[in-house]
């Protein structure tokens, strides 16, 4: 199985901040890399997929970038609505593996 | 626009087996992927497995010798089964689309509200 490692696991931020979130992956998985928003009580969301492009409907605020095994999420400036978990995944290979998450708390 | 909704029982007993389903609304279970996903309470997401619209699946070594998925493609829905569970199968469980174009593009871009399954001893 391809393991995911994300860092930090949780961050403080105040609103405005950039803030990047890194992810690597314990072997290669070229560009197959999905990033995910969760907020409490609902389902993740789709930010990014094919670790640089942004799903429909996502602020240009979040970009990812990266390729192998080390990629980041980046948030441009921090609002109020971006204050949840970040977790990322491949589809490399199966199983489908998710990092353990990052969560961004308010500083 | 494409929603999935899960149903199924929120209280389970150990050894016995999870059973949910998914329904599909505003699309076709046809010519895609279809996923569940799980997340314990206050933990990360594990992927079940997948199942294509011809019932073709693949599984999470992890669990794949207590889980079946199936497909009813004239009902729009799919399925989950999960055999013998433990306290550790508790989880919400996510029914998700897997969306595969291309290159490089492979994701999980609609997801459910997710149920929350309970095992009880």
């Amino acid at each position: 199985d391809i393991q995911m490692t994300q860092s930090p696991s949780s961050l403080s931020a105040s609103v405005g901040d950039r803030v990047t979130i890194t992810c690597r992956a314990s072997q290669s998985i070229s560009s197959y890399l999905n990033w995910y928003q969760q907020k409490p009580g609902q389902a993740p969301k789709l930010l990014i997929y094919a670790a640089s492009s942004s799903q429909s409907g996502v602020p240009s605020r979040f970009s990812g970038s990266g390729s192998g095994t080390e990629f980041t999420l980046t948030i441009s400036s921090l609002q109020p609505e971006d204050f949840a978990t970040y977790y990322c995944q491949q589809s490399y290979s199966i199983p489908l593996t998710f990092g353990g998450g990052t969560k961004v708390e308010i500083k | 626009q494409v929603q999935l909704q899960e149903s199924g029982p929120g209280l389970v007993k150990a050894s016995e087996t999870l059973s949910l389903t998914c329904t599909l609304s505003g699309g076709s279970t046809r010519t895609h992927y279809w996923s569940w996903i799980r997340q314990p309470p206050g933990k990360g997401l594990e992927w079940i497995g997948y199942l294509y619209d011809t019932g073709s699946t693949g599984y999470n070594p992890s669990l794949a010798s207590r889980v079946t998925m199936s497909v009813d493609t004239s009902k729009n829905q799919f399925s989950l089964k999960l055999r013998s569970v433990t306290a550790a199968d508790t989880a919400v469980y996510y029914c998700v689309r897997r969306w595969r174009s291309g290159t490089y593009t492979d994701a999980f871009d609609i997801w459910g509200q997710g149920t929350m399954v309970t095992v009880s001893s």
